[in-house]
Order: structure tokens, then sequence, then C-alpha cells
């Protein structure tokens, strides 16, 4: 089946430095990618869209200068937090829908990042 | 405005019985509904969907859901319920008429099923 690989899984870093997350789809081509917020208890947030070659496509109240999205290639999307604060440590998940699916078609989720900001 | 509503916090099951998590919804068409897990620390998995046809949808790991036009719900059901059942479910809607994010998903705030032995 369609596998997406996020890394790292944890990640720890100081406040005002940048993390960047990957998001790969192994064996199969993502022209869509999602990147979810997860709070605890709560569901996910959906933060931006990102379509291969293009400008990601920011929700609402998300900001772009600070959740910076790549997704330069068919398999990765990147997601970088730039100058972290601890009120962004979260959980990250990102999705991908393969090439040529429809919308209905279910996501391909990775397992996550857990980003701790001290 | 598309919605999801799943009632329940936590669901606590015995395990061997069944178990029943609740999902209802608010779109202005006809919508695809989507049940999906997720494990502790993990991404979400796909278990079934309903986009037309059947109103009983039948899933992975023996997961099914029923189709409620009048009721406007998707409730997950499974006759006989396992400890490694146990875990955090999302509802999910999409209203192909919406015009929002392409394809994205609106998720319910989850129920955390957790099944006894």
């Amino acid at each position: 089946g369609a596998v997406v690989s996020q890394h790292p899984s944890r990640v720890i870093c100081k406040s005002g430095t940048s993390v960047k997350i990957e998001c790969r789809s192994l064996d199969f081509q993502a022209t869509t990618m999602f990147w979810y917020r997860q709070f605890p208890k709560q569901s996910l947030m959906l933060m931006a869209t990102s379509n291969e070659g293009s400008k990601a496509t920011y929700e609402q109240g998300v900001e772009k200068d600070k959740f910076l999205i790549n997704h330069a290639s068919l398999t990765l999307s990147t997601l970088t937090v730039t100058s972290a604060h601890p009120e962004d440590s979260s959980f990250y998940i990102c999705s991908a829908r393969g090439a040529g699916t429809s919308d209905n078609s279910p996501l391909h989720f990775g397992n996550g990042t857990r980003l701790t900001v001290t | 405005a598309q919605s999801v509503a799943q009632p329940e916090d936590q669901v606590n099951v015995a395990e061997g019985n069944p178990l029943t998590v609740k999902c209802t919804y608010s779109v202005s068409g006809n919508p695809y509904l989507f049940w999906y897990v997720q494990y502790p620390n993990r991404g979400l998995q796909f278990l079934l969907k309903y986009i037309t046809g059947d109103n009983l949808v039948k899933g992975s790991y023996g997961f099914e859901a029923e189709f409620n036009k009048s009721q406007t719900s998707f409730h997950l059901k499974k006759p006989s319920a396992l400890v490694s059942d146990s875990a955090l479910y999302f509802c999910a809607v999409r209203d192909p008429n919406y015009g929002g994010s392409q394809g994205n998903l609106i998720f319910g705030k989850g129920t955390k099923l957790s099944v006894k032995p």
C-alpha cells in the first residue's frame, strides 16, 4: 500500500531556532500534500495544502512566513517552523494524495512529528 | 459550512462486546464520509469510507459503518471488540460541492476507544 514517511518522529529544539520536517511518499507520486497540527486531545487542524511545483495554500490564521512549506518534487514536501517558540510545540502530521486519484480517495498519513520547543 | 461532530470523548467497551462510535455531519450536498484510526504518536490510518451506494460500508479490521442520510449520521461499529482496537477514532467529511482546500477533509474531534479485557 501507499506509504508516507515523515521525519523526524520527535525533535526538541531551543526557542528561536528553526526546524524542518520532511514528508515523503515512498511508493507513489503525491501531487497534493496536506500539513496538519494536532493539539492534545483535539482534532487535526489543517495548516496548509501544498501542490508540487506551486506555492502552498495556507488556511486562515496560519502564518506562512512562520510555517514555510516547500513541495519541490512529487515525493517530497517539507515544513519548516521558523524561529520556533514554545507555543509551536505540537504534533505535526502530513498526508498525501496520489497523482491521478480522485478527491474521494483516502489520504495517506505520515506518522507525525512531535515538536517540543524549550 | 461543513462540520463533523463526534459527541463522545471516550467510549469504553469490554472485549468481545459490540462497539459503536458515533458521528454526525453537516454538509450542503451529498457527503463523502471517512473513518480513520490513530494509535499513540502515530499518523492516521484509513478504515473505511462512504461515497455512494450501500449504506452499510465494511472496512479494515472488521469495522463497518452505516450511513444514515435522514439522521445525518455515520456511526462506526464492530460486532466484537478487541483490546487492540483501543485507539483514537476520527470521523471525517468532505462535501464534494464545497470549494475549499483541494480534497481536504474536515475531521471530528476524535473519540478515544478503550477496550478492556
